[in-house]
């Protein structure tokens, strides 16, 4: 079983390059999310979708856009990338409801730096 | 803002020890899980324990629940190299879609 599945696995960008980041889970999870992990700290939430069809902010969102394009894929965009947001990145899905009532799956992520 | 913060930060014992890692939060909470980190992955879903419940167990480990002081703990019984990760609580809010993960504690588990 795949799970959670992100690519690319490493990307390296300069600053004011433009990337997506895919995401596609083979569980059929409503929910999906997607995440940012810096050194020594835990995750943070940069967007979710409770649902297909519907998309919301989370913590810290500036900088991202998402597409939630059907079920099973959740993309990240960076429109116009800055040093800042060098870090990983991980997606995740979970099941129908509201999440703190469901485990929530995730990939090994995407290692983005910025130069 | 981190709702949920491990101590310690960092635990190293001798394999066959018992592991245990904390977890406190600031606000009332409805579900608390815990999920491990292996180098250069993914989390993964230890255990989920609700507001109404006191105490779980799954396999080698036990989390307790202490709702009146806000604060959770993960129990590792006899420790294996493999245990080597890092561990973090995750706690929802207000019924809301969102969790909010801890800076995680390293556990180290020496051979």
């Amino acid at each position: 079983n795949a799970g959670v599945t992100q690519t690319p696995k490493f990307q390296v960008l300069k600053t004011g390059q433009s990337m997506t980041l895919q995401c596609a889970q083979d569980m059929n999870h409503n929910s999906m999310y997607w995440y940012r992990q810096d050194p020594g700290m835990g995750l943070r939430l940069i967007y979710y979708s409770a649902s297909e069809g519907t998309t919301d902010k989370g913590e810290v969102p500036n900088g991202y856009n998402v597409s939630r394009l059907n079920k099973r894929e959740f993309s990240l965009r960076l429109e116009s990338a800055a040093p800042s947001q060098t870090s990983v990145y991980f997606c995740a899905s979970s099941g129908g409801g509201e999440t703190g009532n469901q485990p929530q799956h995730f990939g090994d992520g995407t290692r983005l730096s910025i130069l | 803002s981190q709702q949920g913060e491990e101590d310690p930060q960092a635990l190293s014992i001798q394999e066959g020890e018992n592991a245990t890692m904390n977890c406190s939060y600031k606000t009332s909470i409805n579900n608390l899980q815990w999920y491990r980190q292996n180098s250069g992955r993914g989390l993964v879903h230890l255990i989920l324990i609700r507001s109404n419940e006191r105490e779980k167990h799954s396999g080698r480990l036990r989390v307790t629940l202490d709702t009146s002081k806000k604060s959770s703990s993960l129990l590792i019984t006899a420790s294996r190299a493999a245990d080597t990760a890092s561990y973090f609580c995750a706690t929802d809010r207000d019924s809301s879609y969102k969790l909010i993960f801890g800076s995680g504690t390293r556990l180290l588990v020496r051979p």
